[in-house]
């Protein structure tokens, strides 16, 4: 089965830095990814997916990932983080859905 | 509005006490599944359904129960919580294949059995 890792559980950066965020996977077949977002109390919603096709996936607030076979990785960037950006997010393979355990993005003014 | 709803947003309750947490969707989607997440471990699929009276196991399935009598909804059904079952739920839905379309999600069943 799939599994996914994201790399630091918290990440802390200053308002306008850059967002990198980890996430690998483990599969000989290169599955679907995504990553969510989950602001507080709210669910988790949508912010990009890669499923065939070009590697460099845009979604929604700026964000991009970059699927990486050579690397099993989908890398979650932004080149400037804003405080709205402050959430948890959330990497996943598959059409079962494995999440990773969560990396809570924090933004420093 | 496009949605998956889930009632209780909040929930306490004593150990032994059957509730069932509700999931509605009105996207017309064939495949629904339920999540808890808790802290360091991300989600957790507990139940999966590909359509209607078609359900599975997820990662997690001891000690709750699903069915799925309606497309639109998908209940969750502890029948003698315990303490670890205390978390955050989440109720997902999508088109098939999930894989293409990911998933939308409702906003969270918070339960704590005492």
């Amino acid at each position: 089965a799939q599994s996914v890792t994201q790399l630091g559980s918290h990440v802390s950066v200053s308002e306008g830095a850059l967002v990198l965020l980890r996430c690998n996977y483990s599969s000989s077949v290169p599955p679907y990814l995504f990553w969510y977002v989950q602001y507080p109390n709210q669910g988790l919603q949508l912010l990009l997916k890669y499923t065939t096709g070009a590697t460099l996936v845009k979604g929604i607030n700026g964000f991009e990932a970059e699927f990486k076979k050579s690397e099993t990785s989908f890398h979650l960037t932004k080149p400037s983080a804003h405080m709205s950006d402050a959430a948890e997010y959330f990497c996943a393979a598959n059409n079962d859905m494995r999440f990773g355990a969560g990396t809570r993005l924090t933004v420093k003014p | 509005e496009a949605q998956v709803t889930q009632n209780p947003r909040y929930l306490i309750t004593v150990t032994g006490k059957k509730l069932t947490v509700t999931c509605s969707q009105n996207m017309n989607h064939e495949y629904m599944s339920w999540y808890r997440q808790d802290p360091g471990l991300g989600l957790r699929q507990i139940y999966y359904s590909m359509n209607v009276e078609v359900t599975d196991k997820g990662d997690v399935p001891e000690g709750y129960k699903v069915s799925r009598k309606e497309k639109r909804n998908f209940p969750l059904i502890l029948e003698s919580p315990s303490p670890n079952q205390t978390s955050l739920y989440f109720c997902a839905s999508s088109s098939r294949p999930a894989e293409v379309y990911g998933y939308t999600f409702g906003s969270g069943t918070r339960l704590t059995v005492v």
